[in-house]
């Protein structure tokens, strides 16, 4: 059974443009995590947030959390090409959880 | 390279035979968790082992079953095999638990014909 859900299902953008996705989740968590994968491959950690932080960054990669909404932002500035790809949302009470993901496509 | 090592990287097998999946988690890892995707069910969690220790189940049919070997490798077993158990298969490890993220392996694409 999935523990988050991501929407939107799918989103296409161009390259340059910014790329928000969002997470809800329905019980408590330690830490949310954000995965990549790209197509048919592993899933690769991005970042990840404790359940007392309301912001983080690396790089392009911003996180939003807000535990009182059980939800979640994934937002990627400046988006590229090689961006293209499917973004999980994972919740941690003792073991990773992931949602249903988020396809991501950017256009050159 | 993740550090994570999964064999065989594609399994074409018939129906009702039963094959072994096996992970070598990154190395200082003492966690192996193991993950189905398929595009019905998404990503669902199967079994989790610590050190040699089950720790956690989810979603695993009785027909599936796993162990860690005192080296920490893993091996995934799926017997009686149906058509609906043709996904991708992952391994991923961690340090101990979920506090700095999962390092997943590249998986294993099982076809059953």
């Amino acid at each position: 059974s999935q523990q988050g859900e991501e929407d939107p299902q799918a989103l296409s953008i161009q390259e340059g443009e910014n790329a928000t996705m969002n997470c809800s989740y329905k019980t408590s968590i330690n830490n949310l995590q954000w995965y990549r994968q790209n197509s048919g491959r592993g899933l690769v950690h991005l970042i990840l947030i404790r359940s007392n932080e309301r912001e983080k960054h690396s790089g392009r990669l911003r996180v939003t959390l807000d535990t009182s909404k059980k939800s979640s932002s994934l937002l990627i500035t400046a988006s590229r090409a090689a961006d293209t790809a499917s973004y999980f949302c994972a919740t941690a009470p003792d073991k990773l959880i992931f949602g249903t993901g988020t396809r991501l496509q950017v256009f050159p | 390279d993740s550090g994570v090592t999964q064999t065989p990287k594609h399994l074409i097998t018939a129906t009702g035979q039963r094959v072994t999946l096996r992970c070598s988690p990154r190395s200082g890892d003492l966690s192996v968790y193991w993950y189905q995707q398929s595009l019905d069910q998404g990503l669902q969690f199967l079994i989790q082992y610590y050190n040699g220790e089950e720790r956690a189940k989810g979603n695993i049919l009785e027909r599936f079953s796993a162990q860690q070997f005192p080296d920490l490798h893993s091996e995934l077993n799926l017997s009686s095999l149906e058509l609906g158990d043709s996904a991708l298969y992952f391994c991923a490890s961690s340090v101990a638990g979920t506090d700095y993220g999962y390092t997943f392996g590249s998986g294993t694409r099982l076809t059953v014909v």
